[in-house]
């Protein structure tokens, strides 16, 4: 079975500073691996995604993954936060299932909280 | 919301009402998703469908059927409504693994509460 863990519900970070939102998983095969963000009252949102190739990845609004296989980790990261980054954020996983289909796996989510 | 839509957006109903909510996509996506999120933890899927008349079960599909008879609706049924069916549902949509846009895409969301 698939599964990840976002052991942080609530990260707080200063404007400006950088931040960091973690993520584990754990899987049989390799992993295919998402973030989304959600923001009040609204849908998932894709942000990045990784399936083979560069450890780092490069997604929407200045933020960046980085894949570690060792750790099985796929931690999101800002090099500078903005107020405006303040949301829920979910790390994912997929597995292709026996019929190839594609099933996500959810984190239970971390509340990112940027400060002025 | 990458061509879905979600219908009613909110919804208030009593224990043993069946339900049923709507998602319609525009983009001609062959697999389809329904998922509930709930605080602690996170979304989880209902059920989903990989293509017309082809559905399949999710992890939390008790009390919950679909059906989905053309590409562009897929359809989730509350047959008789309970308060722990209390919930914000999401549709997604994607290509098959492999294709063009193997990303899940996901609605706006409906607002499900049960008295």
């Amino acid at each position: 079975a698939q599964s990840v863990a976002q052991p942080e519900d609530q990260v707080n970070v200063a404007e400006g500073n950088p931040l960091t939102v973690k993520c584990t998983y754990s899987v049989s095969g390799n992993p295919y691996l998402f973030w989304y963000v959600q923001y009040p009252n609204r849908g998932l949102q894709f942000l990045l995604k990784y399936i083979t190739g560069d450890n780092l990845v490069k997604g929407s609004y200045g933020f960046e993954a980085e894949f570690n296989k060792s750790q099985t980790s796929f931690h999101l990261k800002k090099p500078s936060a903005l107020v405006s980054d303040s949301a829920l954020y979910f790390c994912a996983v997929r597995v292709l299932s026996n019929f190839g289909n594609e099933k996500l796996t959810f984190g239970t989510g971390t509340r990112l909280t940027i400060i002025p | 919301d990458a061509g879905i839509t979600q219908s009613p957006r909110h919804k208030v109903t009593e224990t043993g009402t069946p339900v049923t909510l709507r998602c319609h996509q525009t983009e001609n996506h062959r697999y389809m998703y329904w998922y509930r999120q709930d605080p602690g933890h996170g979304l989880r899927l209902i059920h989903y469908s990989y293509g017309v008349k082809d559905t399949d079960k999710g992890e939390v599909s008790d009390g919950y059927s679909v059906s989905r008879s053309k590409t562009e609706d897929f359809l989730l049924t509350l047959e008789s409504a309970t308060s722990s069916q209390t919930s914000v549902y999401f549709c997604a949509i994607s290509d098959p693994p492999g294709g063009i846009t193997d990303t899940q895409y996901f609605g706006p969301g409906t607002r499900l509460t049960v008295l």
